[in-house]
């Protein structure tokens, strides 16, 4: 079975702290994506890599930026978290189109 | 990018109900999968099913490319089958979701 997992559960931050969230897969999966899921708006591609090294924008990228320097991990980081961060992130990986997902992060910025 | 459209947004089923969940998305895709989202987060893989007909246990689910629609039927739905249901498409990696259908089963 793939096994996608997150750093945390649960994250309370503050207002301007860089924040890291690590993101690992155990299936030599080449993509790896970040999304946030709000309510009324629904799941949200930020970032996506398809390889080490590589990046590429999704449709929220402001705001984040994202390092894969080994092809398991995948890490979204908040260069100076604001309250308007506060959200469920949700990684996941894929070597086909079929993408699957961790657990997910409940991040909320004070 | 594509938009998605799932119906209904809700629904409350007597335990033991049969039911059908639609998705309508406005372009060609090649990757389609259907997700249930569980009470803690996590978005559990139920179908990767970008055309054809696919079952596994109760659950089962079509999707007609040509129509631009998909399909998940429950059947004989239990009380653990409660969650949000999210359909999401692409032409490629970027996944477009749905806004879900919540579904609830009562005892």
């Amino acid at each position: 079975d793939v096994k996608v997992t997150q750093s945390s559960r649960y994250l309370v931050k503050r207002t301007g702290e860089k924040v890291f969230l690590e993101c690992v897969q155990d299936m030599d999966h080449e993509n790896m994506f970040w999304y946030r899921q709000d309510p009324g708006l629904g799941l949200r591609l930020i970032y996506f890599s398809y390889d080490v090294k590589m990046k590429e924008k999704g449709d929220i990228p402001e705001g984040y930026s994202v390092s894969r320097e080994k092809k398991e991990r995948f890490s979204l980081i908040l260069e100076s978290a604001s309250t308007n961060q506060t959200s469920m992130y949700l990684c996941a990986s894929s070597i086909t189109l079929e993408q699957f997902f961790g657990p997910g992060t409940r991040l909320t910025v004070l | 990018g594509i938009q998605v459209e799932q119906s209904p947004p809700d629904l409350i089923l007597q335990e033991g109900a049969n039911s059908t969940l639609r998705c309508n998305f406005s372009d060609s895709v090649n990757n389609l999968q259907w997700f249930h989202q569980n009470p803690w987060g996590q978005l559990i893989n139920l179908f990767y099913i970008p055309s054809g007909t696919k079952q596994n246990g109760r659950l089962s689910a079509t999707t007609v490319a040509t129509e631009r629609y998909s399909l998940l039927y429950i059947s004989s739905s239990q009380t653990t089958d409660s969650g949000v249901y999210f359909c999401a498409v692409a032409f490629d990696y970027k996944l477009s979701f749905g806004a879900g259908t919540t579904v609830t089963v009562r005892a």
